[in-house]
């Protein structure tokens, strides 16, 4: 098993839509959470964090996060052409130094 | 802002060379890290240091040493290159709080012949 899982895509949806983008990571004791945006050739930047379970919002972007279910989605509201990229679910473990683990990435296309 | 530079965008080496790849940040971070990252692959831990001269291996160290002096920069050494090492090298920088976010440098290329 992987230890943070995600589905390669493409996710295709339609300009104005909600882009869901899920994520399951295997650590139980995982604490931190982020997501990461990549576009084609650029490095990754970071869009979301989130640490307790629950929602958080910011602006067209809300992450969700289930530790129970060890699940963590992202969605963006209102999809525009612009939001086209890979978006990478990362994972840092619990215990000992920093270690982030990242997902494989999932592609979402918006479809003006 | 956050900035981590790479020294260089595009590398292209000889099988059997010594590399060296640069990376330095400008915000008193105490976590570097080095990436690579490859298609359907994603991104894989090479290396990270928590300190100057600490280290600890990530999940593909082979092939790849580090070297950290300065707080600032972090390097990433292949010590006899191999066309298998041909990929996206990504280095990135974070606070010591478990919380803190990855900042990343723009990559680099490396091609091995």
């Amino acid at each position: 098993q992987k230890e943070v899982e995600q589905n390669s895509g493409p996710l295709s949806v339609p300009e104005g839509a909600i882009a869901s983008l899920n994520c399951t990571y295997s650590d139980r004791g995982s604490q931190s959470f982020f997501w990461y945006r990549q576009y084609s050739g650029k490095s990754p930047e970071l869009i979301m964090s989130i640490y307790s379970n629950g929602d958080k919002e910011d602006g067209r972007f809300t992450a969700q996060l289930n530790k129970a279910s060890q699940y963590v989605s992202l969605l963006i509201r209102d999809s525009q052409p612009s939001d086209s990229a890979t978006y990478l679910c990362a994972v840092n473990r619990r215990g000992g130094y920093q270690k982030v683990t990242f997902g494989t990435g999932t592609k979402l296309q918006v479809i003006p | 802002d956050v900035k981590v530079t790479q020294s260089s965008r595009y590398l292209v080496k000889r099988t059997g060379e010594k590399v060296f790849l640069e990376c330095v940040q400008d915000m008193d971070h105490e976590n570097m890290f080095w990436y690579r990252q490859d298609p359907g692959l994603g991104l894989r831990l090479i290396y990270f240091s928590y300190d100057v001269k600490m280290k600890e291996k990530g999940d593909i160290p082979e092939g790849y040493s580090v070297s950290r002096e300065k707080k600032e920069r972090f390097s990433l050494i292949l010590e006899s290159a191999s066309t298998n090492q041909t990929s996206m090298y990504l280095c990135a920088s974070s606070g010591s709080s478990y919380n803190s976010p990855l900042h990343f440098g723009n990559g680099t290329r490396l091609t091995v012949t």
